[in-house]
């Protein structure tokens, strides 16, 4: 069964402090990764996506790594407006076709 | 550009009804996806429409069911609801280019409560 997680399920950072959010996946056959930022009640806000191994982009604060079994979005120097539940997705292919599994998400605060 | 736009923001349904959702796709987009998202958690993937033809579903009962118009718009509808029906629904929209690869706009959900 194809599956996501992400951790830490909640991480609290001041200002300026850099760290990561980790998405692991098991798929059967990945066509695509991607990240979004989502803010409550309202629709998950698209970031990234990424295709194979070893790909990086990178989006003002916000970088994104791609290894064969997981992912990384690097923030640096996070700002408050930052704050928000980060959500990691697969893109796969099974016999019903096109299936999109996305993981629980990441809630980040970044305090002033 | 219209990004992508849902209808209605807000609905109350009882056990059993029937409910339309509604999803106006971005401009050029072909494909059509719909989520359910239950509160603090992510997105499950219900199914996808491709050129009017459905392309992909995820683990949902028939009574779950769409369609995608000529102008890409889509509908979702859910027959026999269920208390557990109770979740914001998300359509994502997206260009799906030869290779298959793409990215999803979200529109901003519409809010089901099931009651």
């Amino acid at each position: 069964e194809d599956q996501v997680t992400q951790s830490p399920e909640a991480l609290r950072l001041q200002e300026g402090e850099s760290s990561s959010l980790n998405c692991s996946y098991t798929v059967s056959g990945l066509r695509g990764l991607f990240w979004y930022r989502q803010d409550p009640g309202k629709g998950p806000e698209f970031l990234f996506t990424l295709y194979s191994a070893g790909e990086e982009k990178e989006k003002e604060r916000l970088k994104a790594t791609l290894t064969k079994k997981e992912s990384f979005l690097h923030i640096t120097a996070p700002k408050p407006e930052d704050s928000a539940t980060y959500l990691c997705a697969v893109q796969v292919e099974d016999n019903y076709g096109q299936n999109f599994v996305f993981g629980p998400g990441t809630r980040l605060s970044v305090l002033p | 550009e219209t990004g992508v736009t849902q209808s209605p923001t807000h609905l109350i349904k009882t056990r059993g009804q029937q409910v339309t959702l509604r999803c106006s796709s971005q401009s050029g987009h072909n494909t059509v996806s719909w989520y359910q998202q239950a509160l603090g958690q992510g997105p499950q993937f219900i199914f996808q429409y491709y050129r009017e033809e459905e392309n992909g579903r995820g683990n949902f009962p028939p009574r779950f069911s769409g369609l995608q118009f000529p102008n890409y718009s889509s509908e979702l509808n859910v027959n026999a609801l269920e208390l557990d029906d109770s979740a914001l629904y998300l359509c994502a929209s997206s260009l799906r280019g030869l290779a298959g690869k793409y990215e999803q706009y979200f529109g901003p959900g519409t809010r089901l409560t099931v009651t």
